[in-house]
């Protein structure tokens, strides 16, 4: 069984460009969560999907972030009209609702510079 | 909401020696659960212990343990016969029954000196 994939490991982008990354969680999770992770802090969340639905925005998530996960699999996260404030470790982890455990198992994460 | 704090930015470690990192949170609910992660560097992070608030035995995986006191909100992680595999920061983090999300703290960074 393979843990939850990230892709790209690196972004860089320039401020003002779209920038869109993929999570794969582990295949029978139902949960798929996003979370940003900034130099020296622990992870924020920003939004999690059951299975295909997106149930909870954070008011991290300001409006040029987007996030799908079509038919209930991977997923992804959009920053439109990227900022230099958006520059940190985009994390995506993944949970089984129902086996009672609450715990998630988190990626590699997606380091994104906004230059 | 639920707030984690972690007031110590560093540890240090003499290898094979036991070393505790404190936590402390802050909750109006009941029913919750306790982890604590660890987060190489460059490396993705890695749960490393979970406790539920209902139960009063503290966990153990191995070489780590956790000392819970409910009343007093407290959480902490020892690390017995410390490795020089150990050297990472290391979350603490809750979550309600029923939530959605972890609530992190600011970590703590553990270094082993050989």
């Amino acid at each position: 069984d393979t843990g939850v994939s990230q892709n790209p490991r690196h972004k860089i982008t320039k401020r003002g460009q779209n920038v869109t990354f993929r999570c794969d969680p582990i295949s029978e999770h139902n949960r798929l969560y996003w979370y940003r992770q900034t130099l020296g802090q622990g992870p924020e969340f920003l939004t999690y999907f059951q299975n295909e639905a997106q149930l909870e925005k954070s008011r991290l998530l300001s409006d040029r972030f987007s996030a799908e996960r079509p038919k209930g699999s991977f997923s992804t996260l959009e920053i439109q009209r990227t900022e230099q404030g958006d520059s940190a470790m985009y994390l995506c982890a993944s949970s089984l609702v129902g086996s009672g455990r609450h715990e998630q198992y988190f990626g590699p994460g997606t380091r994104l510079t906004v230059t | 909401a639920q707030t984690v704090t972690q007031s110590q930015p560093e540890m240090s470690v003499q290898e094979a020696e036991t070393v505790t990192l404190s936590c402390t949170y802050d909750t109006s609910e009941s029913d919750y659960y306790l982890f604590w992660y660890k987060q190489p560097p460059s490396r993705q992070m890695i749960l490393v212990i979970r406790q539920e608030a209902y139960k009063q035995q503290n966990a153990t995986e191995n070489r780590f343990s956790v000392n819970f006191q409910k009343a007093a909100k407290s959480f902490s992680l020892k690390i017995s016969d410390s490795q020089l595999g150990d050297a990472a920061m290391y979350f603490c983090a809750s979550t309600q029954t029923g939530a959605n999300n972890l609530f992190f703290g600011t970590g703590t960074r553990l270094t082993v000196i050989p």
